[in-house]
């Protein structure tokens, strides 16, 4: 079973619409990251949530943990082609050093 | 380097012959790790490295895949006798030692990877 539950696996919408994407478990994590992928290039650090219930905004990018830190959600405003890519979240398992990384939303706006 | 370097960009080759992928980190990033990224997955973790040595390599996948790092700085990826299954993206990333940022989170900075083809 996979640590980590990214929905909807894929999404693709037209431009300007919102959108949301979610990162399960049903672990609790002292913190929790997302990334974004472009074709062709390494995932990209985008935040990192620490406190159970923390909102962090990226522009139009909103970041909600989790108030148990079981889970995250990444809502995105008026989307634009530019935000298309692959959304990774990702956490550290208790006292390791490695990232275990969810499968990830593949996320299509097309103009 | 300003960034992670990863060599070669692409690779084919045939089944059953022997392949070594190159990372080049971050300038003074002591921890080093290697994923592997299958078609329409996420990423798989393989091995991480603190300086030289690799206390946790239990993402290998088997005894076919090995890597080293010398001088704390260049790491390889070595895949034996390769299989079409081993097919995929190899990502590297690096971290600067113990640094977890305010958060306690790893921080990765990862390079544009090496994609593998199997034929």
């Amino acid at each position: 079973t996979q640590l980590l539950e990214q929905s909807p696996q894929f999404l693709s919408i037209q431009e300007g619409e919102n959108l949301t994407v979610y990162c399960n478990s049903s672990s609790v994590f002292s913190s929790l990251q997302w990334y974004r992928q472009e074709p062709g290039e390494g995932p990209v650090l985008l935040v990192t949530v620490v406190t159970g219930g923390e909102v962090k905004k990226l522009k139009r990018l909103t970041f909600q943990f989790g108030d148990a830190r079981k889970d995250s959600s990444l809502h995105i405003t008026a989307a634009q082609p530019g935000d298309t890519g692959l959304y990774l979240c990702a956490v550290t398992q208790g006292g390791s050093e490695k990232l275990v990384f969810g499968k990830g939303t593949k996320l299509t706006v097309n103009p | 380097g300003a960034g992670v370097s990863q060599s070669p960009s692409n690779k084919v080759t045939e089944k059953g012959k022997d392949v070594e992928l190159r990372c080049d980190p971050i300038s003074g990033h002591t921890a080093l790790y290697w994923y592997r990224q299958s078609l329409g997955q996420g990423l798989e973790f393989l091995i991480y490295f603190q300086g030289n040595s690799a206390p946790d390599k239990s993402g290998l996948p088997s005894d076919r895949f090995s890597a080293e790092r010398t001088g704390g700085s260049v790491s390889t990826l070595t895949i034996q006798r390769t299989q079409q299954e081993d097919s995929a993206v190899y990502l590297c990333a690096s971290s600067p030692f113990r640094w977890r940022g305010r958060s306690g989170a790893n921080v990765l900075t990862f390079g544009a990877g090496s994609r593998l083809t199997v034929l």
